[in-house]
């Protein structure tokens, strides 16, 4: 069965830090990956997406970038942290077919101080 | 941007009732799928229906899609204090193997014991 693993589940960076999330799926190949973010009470923003190793594609302009080293490896950075970064980090991934769910990761709360 | 729209924000019943969410967006869609969020984790998908179905069940959960009206809703039947939990709508616009979910603000479901 395909599971898909997100560390560290809670983090404290002072601004200006750099970060790094890491996301990992197993049993599953060749998937399409995705990061969300989740601000408190609010809906989930795509910030980028991957549908294979090296590709990467990003929704919103922003300090963050997004890196796909192996096929089932995603991992979100910033050189600098924000404040404005704070917020609940998602990952996830699907099959290519559209028409299929997203499974995701139990996701990484970011307090940035 | 937001595709999808959920409504009502926040809905409180009595376990045993029935609950219904409804979700509205503005461009067409391969399919429309529902997920469920506990508070402090990843998301978990309910059900996914398709552009060319109309309903769908699923144990509990009942689904409809009006394409004409751009709208879907979820029907939790008897409901459970379990079942508290927040709920998202997602559309899957068309895009192919690029096709991305984009989420609703969710609405808060409260089931009183």
């Amino acid at each position: 069965s395909q599971t898909i693993h997100q560390w560290p589940a809670t983090l404290v960076q002072p601004v200006g830090s750099p970060l790094s999330l890491e996301c990992t799926v197993e049993g599953t190949s060749n998937p399409n990956l995705y990061w969300y973010r989740q601000a408190a009470g609010r809906g989930l923003q795509l910030l980028f997406y991957s549908v294979g190793i090296g590709q990467i594609s990003s929704e919103v302009p922003q300090n963050l970038s997004a890196s796909r080293p192996q096929d089932r490896q995603f991992i979100l950075s910033s050189k600098k942290l924000l404040l404005s970064d704070s917020g609940f980090y998602l990952c996830a991934w699907r099959q290519g077919d559209y028409n299929s769910p997203l499974h995701f990761g139990n996701g990484t709360r970011l307090t940035v101080t | 941007s937001q595709q999808g729209e959920e409504d009502p924000q926040a809905l409180s019943i009595q376990e045993g009732e029935n609950a219904t969410m409804n979700c509205s967006y503005k461009t067409s869609i391969n399919n429309l799928q529902w997920y469920r969020q506990n508070s402090g984790r990843g998301l978990v998908h309910l059900i996914l229906i398709r552009s060319n179905e109309r309903e769908k069940h699923s144990g509990r959960l009942r689904v409809t899609l009006d394409t004409s009206k751009k709208s879907s809703s979820l029907l939790i039947t008897a409901s459970r204090a379990a079942d508290t939990a927040s709920y998202f709508c997602a559309t899957d616009a068309p895009g192919g193997a690029n096709s991305k979910l984009t989420f609703g603000k969710g609405i808060t479901l409260s089931v009183r014991p």
